[in-house]
């Protein structure tokens, strides 16, 4: 699986838009791009995933260059609950494979 | 989420102690996963399955083991658990090659 690299932290005003970029500069033509986050003390959770194409779904947008090379996941209007840690994992489909998780970013949303 | 449950969701162990951690699915998913979660490592994958009686080993299977009788359970077996191995577990499934995986909220274990 392609290596990712993700900033260790962030922080964004509550109401405005956090945009969280990913390196995945070595990914492959059959590669995806997950995004999941984990609240404190919770299960991660998924958010979106995307091959090629910018992808939106209730709770974000992903939108991925047309090399492939890095991401994007914005969260258009931050609130004081989307405080987590946010991962990206690069990953080919398949029965024995499993997502790595790396250690992700951790976004704060500040009043 | 995606009906999960992770039994006990607390467990306070001694060492030596077998311990068995059960994950039950209500989704009919394919796809079960066993991660632990220890600061500054991340979330490891343990053990996986994908199908009833086949399962095979992650990154730090050292120490367990896993069964998949039927489609909706999958049990994680410390068979002399140690200080190390404590830890926050989560369960996972997915239902298809390719699709996001759905995360239980976790066992925490402790190992005294």
């Amino acid at each position: 699986d392609a290596k990712t690299t993700q900033p260790p932290s962030m922080d964004c005003a509550e109401g405005r838009a956090a945009n969280l970029p990913c390196n995945h500069s070595t990914i492959s033509g059959n590669e995806y791009v997950y995004w999941y986050r984990q609240i404190h003390s919770q299960g991660p959770q998924y958010i979106i995933h995307g091959l090629k194409n910018n992808e939106t779904n209730e709770m974000a947008s992903l939108i991925i260059t047309e090399d492939r090379k890095s991401s994007t996941l914005i969260l258009p209007h931050a609130t004081l609950r989307d405080t987590a840690v946010y991962y990206c994992i690069v990953r080919v489909g398949g029965s024995q494979g499993n997502l790595i998780f790396g250690k992700g970013t951790k976004l704060s949303v500040k009043p | 989420d995606a009906g999960i449950t992770q039994s006990p969701r607390h467990k306070v162990t001694e060492t030596g102690t077998p311990v068995t951690l059960r994950c039950h699915q209500t989704e009919n998913h394919r796809y079960m996963y066993w991660y632990r979660q220890d600061p500054g490592h991340g979330l490891r994958l343990i053990h996986y399955s994908y199908g009833v009686k086949d399962t095979d080993k992650g990154e730090v299977s050292d120490g367990y083991s896993v069964s998949r009788s039927k489609t909706e359970d999958f049990l994680l077996t410390l068979e002399s658990a140690t200080s190390s191995q404590t830890s926050v577990y989560f369960c996972a499934t997915r239902d298809s090659e390719g699709s996001p995986l759905h995360f239980g909220n976790g066992t925490r274990l402790t190992v005294t």
